[in-house]
């Protein structure tokens, strides 16, 4: 079956530090994968996503993601984060059909 | 419309009552989901409309929960004789297709639901 796991809860980053938000899944197949967020009483918004071919994706608002298939991880990442940027985060997997899985969210706080 | 529209925003009701969650998907959207999202629970598949095809209600967790579309457009999931575990914020997404690949998730706000 497949899963996702975010082993972090809560990350708590300096403003202009850099940010890695991990992100592991459990799927036998080459599974297509996405990076949502949702910012305090807004909906979810897609960042990025991974579906085939270059292993580094880009997303909006400066993020980025790499596909590891032997790692069987996909971490999100950003050079520099913003304030605007604390919100919950969202790893999900699906295998293509109309079924997503989520991860449990990691909820990111940014200090000024 | 320009987005997904959930209502009501927030619903406070008695342990009992029944409650009603409205979703408005984009327009020409075909496929629906709604999802329940606890606190450090993630986001669980409730159920899955995709134009006139029968629903996926796999994730409906008993029978007090419902959910029927009308007219291929709005939706409403109903629960019955709530209880304090059904206590979350439902979400309400569409996509322009059913095919993961074809078409993006679009969520709404979200109803949050208290019972008391």
């Amino acid at each position: 079956a497949q899963s996702v796991t975010q082993p972090d809860i809560h990350i708590t980053v300096s403003e202009g530090a850099s940010l890695e938000l991990r992100c592991n899944y459990s799927y036998g197949a080459t599974p297509y994968l996405f990076w949502y967020v949702q910012s305090p009483g807004q909906g979810l918004q897609l960042l990025l996503k991974y579906f085939s071919g270059d292993t580094l994706v880009q997303g909006i608002k400066g993020f980025e993601a790499e596909f590891k298939r032997s790692q069987s991880s996909f971490n999100l990442r950003k050079p520099s984060v913003h304030w605007s940027d604390a919100a919950e985060y969202f790893c999900a997997v699906s295998s293509g059909t109309y079924k997503y899985i989520f991860g449990t969210g990691t909820r990111l706080k940014v200090l000024a | 419309g320009a987005g997904v529209s959930q209502s009501p925003s927030n619903k406070v009701t008695e342990k009992g009552k029944d409650v009603e969650l409205r979703c408005d998907p984009i327009s020409g959207h075909t496929a629906l989901y709604w999802y329940r999202q606890s606190l450090g629970q993630g986001l669980e598949f409730l159920i899955y409309f995709q134009g006139n095809s029968a629903p996926d209600k796999s994730g409906l967790p008993s029978d007090r929960f419902s959910a029927e579309r009308t007219g291929g457009s709005v939706s409403t999931l109903t629960i019955q004789r709530t209880q304090q575990e059904d206590s979350a914020v439902y979400l309400c997404a569409s996509s322009a297709s059913g095919v993961v690949k074809a078409g993006e998730l679009f969520f709404g706000e979200g109803s949050r639901l208290t019972v008391l």
